[in-house]
């Protein structure tokens, strides 16, 4: 069974960072691209980064271009989000998502975690 | 603002048809395929539809996906209570080289 755990959210000053980590099992963790994405309080769904299987291939939405950064440990099944410079707008629930294929690129998100939220206020 | 436009709500009532389209642009849904996404109050967003109109298993027939140009439609038929829920459509976007959503669509069972 596939299972995504996040962890790592919490209350943070803007201007703050945050790691988030995404712990995940039932299936080979490094045949997966996987991305991460957000949604504030009663709002949708936004797209924040994604990275390839092998983690050699990261891509970042406008918004969070240059403060944020998605990694991985394959020997871990973990993947991350280090999130810099946060502002009140990063504010949401975090989800990671796993991918159909290794490569990052039209597909799909097959499952999701359950969330993890983070909140940026003073 | 989404990328990708959404009607914001839509009802029907149990045994219903509804309809709920998806607007974008040749950069995403012109050029790649359309996923679904329905989430159910207080929970994680799970996949309804794939490559515009495919079910995963598990996925009542009721529930079917089309596609045409830079617009797509998520249809329910036979609606039943345990449907309400928000209802997303997303793309690749090969302009933005990331993914795209729309901006939800709640759906009320009246």
């Amino acid at each position: 069974e596939v299972q995504l755990v996040e962890s790592g959210g919490g209350l943070v000053q803007p201007g703050g960072s945050l790691r988030l980590s995404c712990a995940a099992s039932g299936f080979t963790f490094s045949r997966y691209a996987m991305s991460w994405v957000r949604q504030a309080p009663g709002k949708g769904l936004e797209w924040v980064s994604a990275i390839s299987g092998s983690g050699g291939s990261t891509y970042y939405a406008d918004s969070v271009k240059g403060r944020f950064t998605i990694s991985r440990d394959n020997s871990k099944n973990t993947l991350y989000l280090q999130m810099n410079s946060l502002k009140d707008e990063d504010t949401a629930v975090y989800y990671c998502a796993k991918d159909l294929r290794v490569v990052v690129g039209p597909g799909y998100f097959d499952y999701w975690g359950q969330g993890t939220l983070v909140t940026v206020s003073s | 603002q989404s990328v990708l436009t959404q009607p914001p709500s839509a009802s029907g009532t149990p045994g219903q048809r509804v309809t709920i389209s998806c607007s974008g642009s040749s950069s995403n849904i012109g050029s790649n395929a359309v996923n679904w996404y329905q989430q159910l109050a207080g929970t994680a967003p799970k996949l309804l539809i794939y490559s515009n109109n495919q079910r995963p298993s598990g996925v009542p027939d009721r529930f079917s996906g089309s596609k045409s140009g830079t617009s797509a439609s998520l249809a329910i038929s036979g609606l039943q209570s345990e449907d309400e829920a928000d209802y997303y459509c997303a793309a690749w976007d090969d302009s933005l080289n990331g993914w795209v959503f729309g901006g939800g669509t709640k759906l009320t069972v009246l």
